[in-house]
């Protein structure tokens, strides 16, 4: 079993709709968690960057973190079609030196 | 502007050839990285550097090496003896391994 695992999609909704993206992971160890957005032949962009437990809004992104359930989210809301791209979530623990684990990534498609 | 600039943007190279991937970081990162990523699959790690003078293999290190002389730079040299070279190649760095990472805009290696 993966430490992350993310549905890879692809995901397609109508212009206007609410995604929500997710992750669920393994490690309890894991209380950083970021959300990375990619363009097709682009590197991946930070979106969002959570510690630990809780909400956080950005304009039309919101990430949530649920470490109970160890489940991830990211909310985007009036979904435009520059929002098709790929999304991979990310996470780390703060102890030792641990790298970022990431998920395989959600390719995401809006239908104008 | 800081950032992560990646050189060059398309490359190919003939079979049995060794080809280095530049990478250069302005943003005063200690640890910095290099993944390859395949159509439709996540990133997987091909090295690491933590510090200065100091490397460590990833996950799919085999037929890859590298050097890190100076914090700003990070190159990957890609020998005759990776197997499958074809991919897209992306350079990151980040304050500190667990903290989030800053991608540059990849490489696309083409063997012919």
């Amino acid at each position: 079993q993966k430490e992350v695992e993310q549905d890879p999609g692809p995901l397609s909704v109508p212009e206007g709709a609410i995604v929500s993206l997710n992750c669920t992971y393994s490690n309890s160890a894991f209380q950083y968690f970021m959300w990375y957005r990619q363009y097709s032949r682009k590197g991946p962009e930070l979106l969002m960057y959570t510690y630990s437990s809780g909400n956080k809004e950005d304009g039309r992104f919101t990430a949530q973190v649920d470490k109970s359930s160890k489940y991830i989210s990211l909310f985007i809301r009036d979904s435009q079609p520059s929002d098709s791209a790929t999304y991979l979530c990310a996470m780390s623990s703060p102890f030792g030196n641990e790298k970022l684990t990431f998920g395989t990534g959600t390719r995401l498609t809006i239908i104008p | 502007d800081g950032g992560i600039t990646q050189s060059p943007k398309y490359l190919f190279r003939k079979e049995g050839q060794n080809v280095t991937l530049s990478c250069e970081q302005n943003l005063n990162h200690d640890a910095m990285y290099w993944y390859r990523q395949d159509p439709g699959q996540g990133l997987r790690l091909i090295y690491y550097s933590q510090i200065v003078n100091d490397f460590q293999k990833g996950d799919i290190a085999e037929g890859y090496s590298v050097s890190r002389e100076k914090k700003e730079s990070f190159p990957l040299t890609v020998t005759s003896a990776q197997k499958n070279p074809t991919a897209f190649y992306l350079c990151a760095s980040s304050d500190t391994m667990n903290t989030e990472a800053f991608f540059g805009q990849g490489t696309r290696l083409t063997v012919v």
